[in-house]
């Protein structure tokens, strides 16, 4: 059983569409990550949270929009996506940002029609 | 440019015997580093780390090996079970920011 809760486990939308992935944790931490995973590849670093501040955003397309509403939640809103940003979106929370593993989510699979 | 590397994507190994997988990095800035196991469907689980200070850490059947000099890290599994049967990523973070940079994955298959 995972301690970092993502939901919808999928999700099909259209290129115009607007939907938000969602992240929970309960665990106290306060550093909270999205990755991407497409087939076969690893996981790929998106953004990183940090006492709710964004700490890190690898270059993302502002097609993707995180949020950190507060210490236990995270959103990844979504407007206007390509096809190619069909994957799975995983979403990692530690407690910290230094030597500390952080615990993964079983995804979003996002299909982009 | 690949900054972790697992170079087998594949490894079977009979029940029982032991399961070696291995991955090199190349920054010498890494200073923190991670086995993860990954089913079909499911987030990736951790399994066990090692920081640069130490070369060895052990958690039951796991345990893994770090050499700095080689920058080469390896997990073994002792013994190997069907359920081990995965996929296995290694990966590294530099100091702060909590990046974490994967390797490409290598499938283990325990055989009955």
């Amino acid at each position: 059983d995972t301690e970092v809760t993502q939901t919808p486990k999928h999700l099909v939308m259209g290129m115009t569409n607007k939907k938000s992935l969602k992240c929970e944790q309960h665990m106290g931490h306060r550093a909270m990550y999205w990755y991407k995973q497409k087939a076969k590849k690893p996981p790929e670093l998106m953004f990183v949270y940090s006492y709710e501040k964004l700490s890190i955003n690898e270059s993302v397309p502002s097609r993707f929009s995180p949020e950190c509403p507060n210490s236990s939640l995270l959103n990844l809103h979504l407007h206007a996506l390509q096809p190619e940003d069909s994957a799975l979106y995983l979403c990692a929370s530690s407690f910290g940002t230094g030597i500390q593993p952080q615990h993964f989510g079983d995804g979003t699979r996002l299909s982009i029609l | 440019d690949q900054q972790v590397k697992q170079n087998s994507p594949s490894l079977r190994v009979q029940e029982g015997r032991i399961s070696i997988l291995n991955c090199d990095y190349t920054n010498s800035m890494f200073d923190y580093f991670l086995w993860y196991k990954k089913y079909p469907a499911e987030g990736p689980t951790f399994l066990i780390s090692i920081s640069s200070i130490k070369d060895k850490n052990e958690d039951g059947r796991f345990t893994v090996f770090l050499n700095k000099s080689a920058k080469h890290l390896s997990l073994h599994i002792v013994p190997s079970q069907p359920g081990d049967s995965a996929v296995y990523f290694c990966a590294a973070s530099a100091p702060q920011g909590g990046k974490l940079i994967f390797g490409q994955g290598t499938e283990l298959s325990v055989k009955p």
